[in-house]
């Protein structure tokens, strides 16, 4: 099956700063969503994007998907930011099938 | 839109008894996926379905769990003889009958097996 790889596994800011979260996959997607997990376990859709560049507010993502990665860019971080990301995505041969997560990034913005 | 509902959101039970868990997608959604979760790791894939047709399962989905959406609507997913390892969250998704099949989750359901 398809792998998906997520770095770093944990990351602590200050509140204010800027960072970056990577997704590398394995083979051909024509699905890859960002999302974001609250502390009660529901997770937040931030982005779907397959390819391209989206922003939403202080939060954007780039997907180069011919080379098979995905970036998450939080600018100005708050500590409603903390929790856990995740990169899901589905394998181009599909549609509509089931999403392969990655392990997750863990934020942890400080005050 | 009152996007994806579970119930119930947490259920304790002991080892050797079932339990069913309920999912409503997004009204219209016809594709309905069930995820598990367990502690520090990403979701993964059990099974979904395509109105009322269950298209593809997981290896995860032992006979001991069976899931249903007998009328293209909402779905459950029941655990039979449950045992300490399938203590997990259980998260349910929808997406709509479109080209972009972006998934949108529920709150999931918190199963503690004692």
């Amino acid at each position: 099956g398809i792998q998906v790889e997520q770095s770093p596994p944990d990351l602590i800011l200050q509140e204010g700063a800027n960072s970056t979260l990577r997704c590398n996959f394995s083979d051909s997607v024509n699905n890859l969503q960002w999302f974001h997990q609250n502390p009660w376990g529901q997770l937040i859709n931030l982005f779907y994007i397959p390819s391209g560049t989206k922003q939403n507010g202080r939060l954007s993502a780039t997907t180069v998907a011919t080379e098979r990665y995905s970036l998450l860019y939080i600018s100005s971080s708050q500590t409603t930011d903390s929790g856990v990301y995740f990169c899901a995505v589905e394998r181009r041969e599909t549609s509509g099938s089931r999403l392969t997560f990655g392990e997750g990034t863990q934020l942890t913005v400080n005050p | 839109d009152t996007g994806v509902s579970q119930d119930p959101r947490h259920k304790i039970t002991k080892r050797g008894q079932n339990v069913t868990f309920r999912c409503d997608p997004i009204s219209e959604h016809n594709r309905l996926y069930w995820y598990r979760q367990t502690l520090g790791q990403g979701p993964e894939f059990l099974t979904y379905f395509q109105n009322e047709a269950q298209l593809e399962k997981s290896r995860l989905l032992s006979d001991r769990f069976s899931a249903e959406r007998p009328k293209g609507s909402f779905s459950t997913l029941e655990i039979q003889r449950t045992e300490q390892g399938d203590s997990a969250m259980y998260l349910c998704a929808s997406s709509p009958r479109v080209l972009i099949y972006e998934q949108y989750f529920g709150p999931g359901t918190r199963l503690t097996v004692t």
